[in-house]
């Protein structure tokens, strides 16, 4: 099925930092979603954005829903070494869920 | 429960035979699906439950994998004659809206870690 491209697959950086990852699809899709999976965890929803071109932030992390419905971005500011972890995106349809091959965060105090 | 429960943490099986991965999820929600997380992947859709309907199975990779949710709760998820390319974590996940809900009800569980020595 139609996969979401994720990149990069592993950042490394030093304490505050800031961040950035995107996501893409060949694909509309009418939800996009940033999860957090810490070790042994499971992922765990960061931010969900519904509209074209919405921007929401949580904190020191921002995030905005492509004008194509094709992409979004994850922003961290000021990263912190609870940040490490691997961060996925997900995109949602009617009945399909995808998600990216994650991006792991590695923050060096 | 409070959270999406899963068992056992780890498993290590020896290539041929059966094992069984067992979800619960929070109490009240309708809809269960699984999840296959391999090394440097994104999640992989396995299978999904909705209430009393027939399961969504598309997403099974072989006839070794099967799953069953007794009395809309509990789910089990049985993999036949383990594979080494089947280590993996498997991550159970429920939602209160079913159709994968609007994506954002997702619950996961902490997974389980799958070793085929």
């Amino acid at each position: 099925g139609q996969q979401l491209n994720q990149s990069p697959q592993s950042m490394f950086i030093q304490e505050g930092e800031d961040v950035s990852m995107n996501c893409t699809s060949s694909s509309i899709f009418n939800t996009w979603l940033w999860y957090k999976q810490d070790p042994g965890e499971g992922p765990v929803l960061l931010i969900a954005l519904y509209k074209a071109g919405e921007l929401t932030s949580n904190g020191r992390l921002t995030a905005q829903f492509g004008i194509t419905r094709k992409d979004s971005f994850l922003n961290i500011s000021a990263s912190i070494p609870s940040d490490v972890g691997i961060y996925f995106c997900a995109a949602h349809n009617n009945n399909d869920m995808r998600f990216g091959a994650g991006t792991r965060l590695t923050v060096k105090p | 429960g409070a959270g999406v429960s899963q068992s056992p943490s780890n498993k290590v099986t020896e290539k041929g035979k059966d094992v069984e991965l067992r979800c619960d999820p929070i109490s009240g929600h309708t809809a269960l699906y699984w999840y296959r997380q391999s090394l440097g992947q994104g999640l992989e859709f396995l299978i999904y439950f909705q209430g009393n309907s027939a399961p969504d199975k598309s997403g099974l990779p072989s006839d070794r994998f099967s799953a069953e949710r007794t009395g809309g709760s509990v789910s089990t998820l049985t993999i036949q004659r383990t594979q080494q390319e089947d280590s993996a974590v498997y991550l159970c996940a429920s939602s209160l809206e079913g159709g994968f809900g609007r994506g954002d009800g997702y619950t996961f569980g902490s997974g389980t870690r799958l070793t085929v020595v």
